[in-house]
């Protein structure tokens, strides 16, 4: 267990629609790491958040945001969404604001599919 | 740019046999680079990275991998594998700055009795 929690495990939803990936991260960690995993793509950094602030951004689509709240919890807002976005999504968390160098721990993920 | 290539997709090998899981990276900056671990339904583990330093990382669960700067790899390494270790392996690279990382495409490990 990396103390990294992802909720919701599982999510389903249609085309077109909103979803809310949440995490929260590791006691004392700052730094909150989006990636995203499929079959197509492969691994994609998508964005991270230190200490409420943007600090790094990969590949990650407009119709895409996420943020950071003051209590270090992530949200990770996915919207209008298509078929090629059903994935694993998976949150990461690092101590400090050294960056992407951090040794991040991840959550187990959270699986969308858009049908 | 930089890009990352995890030379095999699959390596099979035997339970005991040792196992090399090679990654080349090529970047225009300096660079960190990343072994994590994937197993089934899970999230990834580190196993290692390198900053600076030595150019052999000594890393989690007996697993090594060395930088080699003038043939841009940092190939993994364990001497005797086990069942366990049966996993995907994935290779990073991210430029010292912090700001961007690249994932392999991932190396399957399966370890046979």
């Amino acid at each position: 267990d990396s103390g990294v929690t992802q909720t919701p495990k599982h999510l389903i939803t249609a085309t077109g629609q909103r979803v809310t990936l949440r995490c929260s991260p590791r006691s004392g960690d700052l730094s909150v790491y989006w990636y995203q995993q499929s079959l197509d793509q492969g691994l994609q950094f998508l964005i991270q958040y230190y200490n409420g602030e943007e600090r790094a951004k990969g590949n990650i689509l407009e119709r895409f945001s996420a943020q950071q709240f003051p209590d270090l919890h992530s949200e990770l807002n996915l919207s209008s969404l298509e078929l090629g976005d059903s994935a694993l999504y998976f949150c990461a968390s690092s101590v400090g604001r050294e960056g992407l160098g951090d040794t991040q721990y991840f959550g187990p993920g959270t699986r969308l599919t858009v049908l | 740019a930089q890009s990352v290539t995890q030379l095999d997709s699959q390596v099979p090998v035997f339970e005991e046999a040792p196992v090399e899981l090679r990654c080349n990276y090529s970047s225009s900056v300096s660079v960190y680079l990343f072994w994590y671990v994937q197993y089934p339904n899970q999230g990834l583990q580190l196993l290692l990275k390198y900053l600076s330093g030595s150019t052999l990382v000594k890393g989690i669960n007996g697993f090594e991998a060395e930088f080699n700067k003038s043939q841009t790899s940092f190939h993994l390494r364990k001497p005797l594998v086990h069942i366990s270790d049966t996993a995907e392996y994935f290779c990073a690279v991210t430029d010292t700055g912090g700001f961007k990382t690249i994932f392999g495409a991932g190396t399957r490990l399966f370890v046979k009795a």
